[in-house]
């Protein structure tokens, strides 16, 4: 099973670039999101999908823009890059729980940006 | 303030030590909470579900305190492969949103 799918798993940009992380899963879950983790920080969340053709904003959506036009995919867009967007990207997914603790995310291997 | 908070450590215990970390969260309405494992630039990785009744899974013991809104997680018999960050995570149920911790990291020595 493949579970969780992101590409590339690294990338240099030079400051004003743009890019496109990839990210699919093959689960048909529901819910999927985009974080980002720091050197030494945990895990803030960029955007986040609850189906296909809804997204919404988390904590840090500056700089980035999404589109979830499937179940499948949800891939993360950064326009103008700069090096504050230097960080570990990690996709994620998960289905709907009922609040038993059954809403695992499951995670791809994540992607580091660096932006020089 | 923050929605989970952790204490980064780190802790640093020979093997065999029993260690445990604490984790609070800010939102009282938060309905579910778990513990992953993050190793270094890896992703991380469900260790375990945190129940209101409490949990064990082999040497790992999650509990959960509502009132004081903290969960814990106790390692028991620390092993060199226990070495990692552990991250604290919280689910609001709102549009099933995770909150993670800034984690704790964990040193088992020889």
């Amino acid at each position: 099973n493949a579970g969780v799918t992101q590409t590339p798993k690294f990338r240099i940009l030079k400051i004003g670039q743009s890019m496109t992380l990839q990210c699919t899963q093959d689960m048909n879950h529901n819910y999927m999101y985009w974080y980002r983790q720091d050197p030494g920080m945990g895990l803030k969340l960029i955007y986040y999908s609850v189906g296909a053709g809804i997204t919404d904003k988390g904590e840090v959506p500056n700089g980035y823009n999404v589109s979830r036009s499937t179940t499948e995919d949800f891939p993360l867009r950064l326009e103008l890059a700069a090096p504050s967007q230097t960080s570990v990207y990690f996709c994620a997914s998960s289905y709907s729980g009922t609040g038993g603790g059954d809403e695992k995310l499951f995670f791809g291997s994540g992607t580091q940006l660096s932006v020089l | 303030r923050k929605e989970v908070e952790q204490d980064p450590g780190p802790f640093n215990v020979p093997e065999g030590a029993t260690v445990a970390f604490n984790c609070t969260y800010s939102n009282s309405a938060s309905q579910s909470f778990f513990w992953y494992r993050q190793d270094c630039r890896k992703e991380p990785k469900l260790l375990m579900s945190v129940y209101s009744s409490g949990n064990e899974d082999g040497r790992f013991t999650a509990q959960l305190n509502r009132a004081s809104q903290y969960i814990s997680l106790l390692i028991r018999d620390s092993k060199l492969s226990d070495s990692a960050t552990y991250l604290c995570v919280v689910n609001t149920y709102n549009f099933n949103k995770f909150y993670f911790g800034s984690g704790t990291k964990l040193n088992v020595k020889p």
